[in-house]
């Protein structure tokens, strides 16, 4: 079955950076893009960005550009995003999403990163 | 890449029909047949709905439907039940090659 699995809570100070990774199995992992989508405390979902795992590919959103690394390792089927110069306002769950015909069809458990001095 | 517009609250009682919009643009929605719909449940991860405006994976209710219409997508739930009470968001492709999401939509079964 396919899963999605998280890399556990961060705790991290402004102005860090935090890397979070979701290994993918139970499919063939350079098969189907991979998003991140981040939600913060009482908010609604916003998207960060995707990677092809096939070719090593990236798009990310406008907000995000200068700050946010996705990238993949495909002999351990695992994709990272790493998020640098956190800021209070970047306390969220970010979830890894499996996109299939343009939708995320299985999604990870979840990442908490909280950011506070 | 502006948020598309969702209601932020619908409600209706159980066995009634209900419709939550989405509305976008041209470079999103009206663009493309690539609409989702998520549900959330407080506390719990998002659960694919609807893709493609308005297949359904396996496994959901045929009392979700999606539709489209120009730049607004909705999606419809029949025969309300309690269990639909939850946070609804949509989902766009761009023409930026990117998602957007819409801002939820709490629905709130009486």
């Amino acid at each position: 079955q396919v899963q999605l699995v998280q890399s556990g809570a961060e705790v991290k100070k402004p102005g860090a950076s935090v890397k979070v990774s979701c290994e993918a199995s139970g499919y063939t992992f350079t098969g189907y893009y991979l998003h991140w989508v981040r939600q913060a405390p009482g908010q609604g979902l916003e998207w960060m960005g995707r990677i092809d795992p096939n070719s090593g590919g990236t798009i990310y959103a406008q907000n995000f550009r200068d700050r946010l690394t996705v990238t993949r390792d495909t002999s351990i089927t695992t994709a990272y995003m790493e998020l640098s110069d956190l800021r209070s306002d970047d306390t969220a769950i970010y979830y890894c999403v499996r996109d299939k015909s343009v939708a995320g069809d299985y999604w990870g458990q979840g990442t908490l990163v909280t950011v506070s001095s | 890449q502006s948020a598309l517009t969702q209601p932020a609250s619908v409600s209706g009682s159980p066995g009634q029909s209900i419709t939550i919009s989405c509305t976008g643009t041209s470079s999103d929605v009206g663009g493309y047949n690539y609409v989702s719909w998520y549900q959330q449940h407080p506390g719990k991860v998002p659960k694919l709905m609807i893709y493609g405006v308005s297949n359904r994976p396996s496994g959901v209710s045929n009392r979700f439907s999606g539709s489209k219409s120009g730049n607004t997508a909705s999606l419809t739930i029949s025969g309300l039940q309690a269990e639909d009470d939850a946070d609804y968001y949509c989902n766009s492709y761009t023409t930026r090659y990117t998602w957007v999401f819409g801002g939820g939509t709490q629905l709130t079964v009486l």
